[in-house]
């Protein structure tokens, strides 16, 4: 069965350091997200793509945050001066379809930990 | 905003109880919903969905109605097993606002033989 993977599964930087979470979508999907948790709480949106551009964004994702999809099968968050408070969990999803039924498949997720 | 409720945790069953996990939502128009299920070390999975009021969604022995009165999506299972053992989370999309979720908090199911 096809799935979403992230790599690394863990990540630590220090404070101001860039960081790249790696995502691949399952193959035929046309729309990803990226979603963060902090551990204790909610899991937030916080951007979705789709051809190849910003198609919505929260207010978490202020000028630090860009994404990319730099080929036809990765797709990446960079994070340019990381902070204390941008250690979370962050998940990765694509989907194929928008509306209802386009089901959000997720992947394991990173753990990114800022020292 | 849209919000999402849900029990906090952790529920602790024994093996063939019966399972309800709560949760409510706040959002403008219809929304569509979802409950997800995260196993530890994975990925979050839909379990199940529903599109419109009283719909219910169903998969893997649980279920959930969409009940607009009462602006709940209660997941509930007749007999849980250990394999259940997880969190869950319930979630929602607004259709008048693009494609992303909106999650509630999560409850940890523990499910003991």
């Amino acid at each position: 069965e096809p799935e979403v993977t992230q790599t690394p599964s863990h990540q630590v930087t220090q404070m101001g350091q860039e960081v790249i979470l790696r995502c691949v979508p399952i193959s035929n999907h046309l729309y990803f997200y990226w979603y963060r948790q902090i551990l204790g709480q909610k899991v937030e949106f916080l951007v979705s793509f789709y051809n190849n551009e910003i198609s919505e964004k929260s207010e978490i994702f202020d000028d630090q945050f860009s994404v990319e999809r730099p080929d036809g099968s990765n797709f990446t968050l960079k994070i340019r001066s990381t902070k204390l408070e941008d250690s979370a969990m962050y998940f990765c999803a694509s989907s194929d379809l928008q509306g209802a039924s386009g089901e959000q498949y997720f992947g394991p997720g990173t753990r990114l930990t800022v020292t | 905003g849209d919000s999402v409720t849900q029990m906090e945790g952790p529920v602790t069953l024994s093996e063939e109880a019966f399972l309800t996990i709560n949760c409510t939502y706040t959002a403008t128009g219809y929304p569509s919903l979802f409950w997800y299920v995260q196993y530890p070390g994975e990925g979050l999975q839909l379990l199940l969905k529903a599109t419109k009021a009283d719909d219910k969604g169903s998969n893997k022995g649980f279920e959930a109605t969409y009940r607009k009165e009462t602006t709940s999506f209660h997941l509930e299972k007749g007999s849980v097993q250990v394999s259940d053992s997880a969190v869950y989370f319930c979630a929602l999309k607004n259709n008048n606002a693009g494609n992303m979720l909106t999650f509630g908090g999560g409850t940890r199911l523990m499910v003991k033989p």
